[in-house]
């Protein structure tokens, strides 16, 4: 059981660029979500999805995109890269049961935009 | 906005004191749970708690929610070098849906 990846771990971008953050899961778990965290916060909810191919917005959706064909992938977007999208990409995968959601991450992408 | 606040934003302690941290949250919540996330590293689940529960152990951990003050507390007993994390609280809100909303997170550093 490989719980949550994440690809890359790092990644440079210039403003402008596009480019796709990956998350994959084989827990068989329906929730997915992206947290971005910046130096000294919490995590701040990008989308989230409760299954394939439903996906919703959390806190700060502006500049992401997400899509969810599968169970086991739900990739993160980023359409045209801004400097204050620099910050580190946690995804996530959450277990269903009586309303508990106990949630596993991946290990971050940290994401810098020149 | 976000949900949780913890309290106080860093703590510094000997290796074998007691680390307690504190969350304040606003709206009305289906179960609270903590989360303890080393330096460079993706957050690690500890301990959860459903509004219907007053206190909760796991090990060196003891949580407790009080509902009507809209507040938790995780306190840590004979804490340890390795105990070194930012803890943080997250809820998730009623109403059925799924949104796990995190707090800015405790530092603590507990000093050999």
């Amino acid at each position: 059981n490989a719980g949550v990846t994440q690809t890359p771990k790092f990644q440079v971008l210039k403003t402008g660029q596009s480019m796709t953050l990956q998350c994959a899961q084989d827990m068989n778990h329906e929730y997915m979500s992206w947290y971005r965290q910046d130096p000294g916060m919490g995590l701040r909810l990008i989308h989230y999805s409760v299954g394939a191919g439903i996906t919703d917005q959390g806190e700060v959706p502006n500049g992401y995109n997400v899509s969810r064909s599968t169970t086991e992938d739900f990739p993160l977007r980023l359409l045209s890269a801004a400097p204050s999208q620099t910050s580190v990409y946690f995804c996530a995968s959450t277990t269903r049961g009586a309303g508990a959601h106990t949630q596993y991450f991946g290990p971050g992408t940290r994401l810098t935009v020149l | 906005s976000q949900q949780g606040e913890e309290d106080p934003q860093a703590l510094s302690i000997q290796e074998g004191e007691n680390a307690t941290m504190n969350c304040s949250y606003k709206t009305s919540i289906n179960n609270l749970q903590w989360y303890r996330q080393n330096s460079g590293r993706g957050l690690v689940h500890l301990i959860l708690i459903r509004s219907n529960e007053r206190e909760k152990h796991s090990g060196r951990l003891r949580v407790t929610l009080d509902t009507s003050k809209k507040s938790s507390s995780l306190l840590i007993t004979a804490s340890r070098a390795a105990d070194t994390a930012s803890y943080f609280c997250a809820t998730d809100a009623g109403g059925g849906g799924f949104k796990t909303i995190f707090g800015a997170g405790t530092r603590l550093f507990v000093k050999a």
